[in-house]
């Protein structure tokens, strides 16, 4: 199973640019790598997902270098709301052609007023 | 539309009862997951499944089993609870493995205490 490493925590102000990096060294081929943001008491949502290079939506942007070992999840202009866990999601095939998922061990990111 | 609901909301066991979770969804959708998260943690894979009548084994299946007998619907058991077994459980669903990709919907929890 691909393995994946984040911060722990990262604090930031309103109004700032948030970048959370997440590692995989071990990313197949196929994978795409998704993040998800999880408020308190609730389960995850899907925020964006990519392959390779450069993919925005309307809430983030997610820059993946050419060798796929690392993914940066970019939130403009955070705000209170803003306030989550954020977990990077990379998934396997496994040989049997079924797929295995692993959540990374999530970013607390606290904002600030 | 529902989404992906979870029944129950919240649930107390005595050790050695045993519940069944129900997850129901209404997308269609092919793949149904069960997680469990433990305060403080991330997502634990625990069964998954791949279509209608099929299972297969997460990173933490001990203690666990799990049905599929119907396309929207996706059922956890607990034969025996224990207190480790004490967890917040999620279900989720994702459309049809017509491209390589993971965006789950998640239902909103049940909260399971064991003593």
């Amino acid at each position: 199973l691909a393995k994946t490493t984040q911060p722990i925590s990262m604090d930031s102000y309103e109004g700032q640019e948030v970048n959370i990096t997440c590692s995989h060294n071990n990313i197949a081929t196929n994978d795409y790598i998704t993040w998800y943001q999880q408020f308190p008491s609730q389960g995850p949502r899907f925020i964006i997902q990519g392959y390779k290079t450069k993919v925005t939506n309307e809430v983030a942007s997610l820059f993946i270098p050419a060798d796929r070992k690392s993914s940066t999840l970019s939130l403009p202009r955070v705000s209170l709301s803003d306030t989550a866990v954020y977990y990077c999601l990379v998934g396997d095939i496994e040989d049997t052609g079924r797929r295995a998922l692993t959540f990374g061990s999530g970013t607390r990111l606290q904002v600030q007023p | 539309n529902a989404g992906v609901t979870q029944t129950p909301k919240f649930r107390v066991l005595k050790t050695g009862q045993s519940m069944t979770l129900l997850c129901a969804q209404d997308m269609n959708h092919e793949y149904m997951y069960w997680y469990r998260q433990d305060p403080g943690m991330g997502l634990r894979l625990i069964h998954y499944s791949v279509g209608e009548g099929t299972t297969a084994k997460g990173e933490v299946p001990d203690g666990y089993n799990v049905s599929r007998l119907k396309k929207q619907n996706f059922l956890l058991g607990l034969e025996s609870a224990a207190p480790s077994q004490t967890s917040v459980y999620f279900c989720a669903s994702s459309p049809p493995p017509d491209r390589i990709s993971y965006e789950q919907y998640f239902g909103p929890g049940t909260r399971l205490t064991v003593t």
